[in-house]
């Protein structure tokens, strides 16, 4: 079965401390991946995406095929960073399948 | 700029009521879609639709309709509520289905009591 795991529900660091947001998958076919963020009060929106092999507000995320992962990491964190991250999984082009999230805290 | 309106916000239903969740985007979007999102569960897909007149099931559709009669609304209608229908909704569009950027309603919070 297709599926997305988040094995941390809550992650906390201190500001200016490395930060790894930890994704697992599970999928028969050729993986798309991508992290979404939601922000407090805002709504949820795409971070990255493994294709554009981006850094997203100092963000990246490598596809590790042979371990079915795509961590999110951050070299240095920030209070803005503090958000519940989303790692999913493109299943069609109509079905996103979503992980269950992990609560980031960045403290000060 | 709008984008994705959901509505209400919250709502509070006893068990057995009905309520539509109503879902508006303003860009023009062909692929809209509905998920529920539960603790330690993540996003559901319940329904979705790639066009106006076009609808098809998600992952999780019982006891969920849907209709797409023009290409701004994507309403989600609830026939009998139940307290497994306790959750946050979330509408989502793009122009071209998930191989585009989706954006976002602000969610609806259901509680079926």
């Amino acid at each position: 079965a297709q599926r997305v795991t988040q094995p941390e529900k809550l992650l906390s660091v201190f500001k200016g401390a490395p930060v790894e947001l930890k994704c697992n998958y599970s999928y028969s076919g050729s993986p798309e991946l991508f992290w979404y963020v939601q922000y407090s009060r805002q709504r949820l929106q795409l971070l990255l995406r493994h294709i554009s092999r981006e850094s997203i507000k100092g963000f990246t995320a490598d596809l590790n095929k042979g371990e079915t992962s795509f961590h999110l990491k951050k070299p240095f964190a920030q209070e803005e960073d503090s958000a519940m991250y989303y790692c999913a999984l493109r299943y069609n082009n109509n079905d996103m399948r979503f992980g269950a999230g992990t609560r980031l805290t960045v403290k000060p | 700029n709008a984008g994705v309106t959901q509505t209400p916000k919250f709502q509070v239903l006893k068990t057995g009521q009905s309520m539509t969740l109503q879902c508006a985007q303003d860009m023009n979007h062909e692929y809209m879609s509905w998920y529920r999102q539960d603790p330690g569960m993540g996003l559901r897909l319940i329904h979705y639709s790639v066009g106006a007149g076009i609808t098809d099931q998600g992952e999780v559709p019982n006891g969920y309709n849907v209709s797409r009669s023009t290409t701004e609304d994507f309403p989600l209608r609830l026939l009998s509520a139940a307290p497994s229908q306790t959750s946050v909704y979330f509408c989502a569009s793009s122009s071209q289905g998930w191989g585009t950027e989706a954006f976002f309603g602000q969610g609806t919070r259901l509680t079926v009591v």
